[in-house]
């Protein structure tokens, strides 16, 4: 039973250019979430979704896209890096809402 | 919009010490509450959690929670915590379908001193 895996587990990136972390969950669950966790913000919510091909924004979406054209895959793009985008990002998924089942994190760097 | 509040955001305790954390939240309605934890390195997993019923919920590792609507708490316990318990802990909060995710609190950072 895989569950949720998240790629990269680390990556440092330059300001400036695109970095997609990807989200894979082998559950069928329909929703999925993107959070950021920063020390004294807790974690913060940046896009969801509630199905395929079906999107919204969190918190805190400003510099984030997201797509979902399949259940299982839930890809978070940084169009364009800065350096508040450093960050811990985890991504999770719910079968019918509510509780929250997490991936490992991606912890990325921009310099 | 909903708000989880985590009063304690560092707490230092001894080994065998008790534990309680505490959580409020703002939203007026019918919620469904957890507590996460986060050990150094790895993800977020569920300790426990309040859908409905007996509001005293016991999870996990020996913590439990108790509900109380009229405080709008979730406060976190363990009568005696353990070195392995130091962590960061998390309370939730989820109201209506939670289609739109859960709110965290800003969560506490616990560390438990042999």
């Amino acid at each position: 039973d895989a569950g949720i895996t998240q790629s990269p587990r680390y990556k440092i990136t330059e300001t400036g250019r695109q970095v997609t972390l990807m989200c894979h969950q082998t559950w069928s669950h329909s929703y999925m979430f993107w959070y950021r966790q920063d020390l004294g913000h807790g974690l913060r919510l940046i896009y969801y979704s509630a199905a395929a091909d079906i999107t919204d924004k969190g918190e805190v979406p400003d510099g984030y896209v997201v797509s979902r054209s399949k259940t299982e895959n839930f890809p978070l793009t940084l169009e364009s890096a800065t350096r508040s985008q450093t960050s811990v990002y985890f991504c999770a998924s719910s079968r019918y809402g509510g509780e929250l089942f997490f991936g490992e994190g991606s912890r990325l760097t921009v310099l | 919009a909903q708000s989880v509040s985590q009063h304690n955001h560092h707490v230092i305790l001894s080994e065998a010490a008790s534990l309680e954390l505490g959580c409020n939240y703002s939203y007026g309605g019918t919620v469904n509450l957890f507590w996460y934890v986060q050990y150094p390195g790895q993800h977020l997993q569920l300790l426990l959690k309040y859908f409905s019923g007996d509001p005293l919920v016991k999870g996990i590792k020996g913590f439990e929670a108790e509900f109380i609507k009229s405080k709008f708490s979730f406060n976190l316990r363990k009568p005696s915590v353990q070195w392995s318990d130091t962590a960061e802990y998390f309370c939730a909060v989820v109201s209506g379908g939670g289609a739109d995710g859960l709110t965290f609190g800003k969560g506490t950072h616990l560390i438990i001193q042999p």
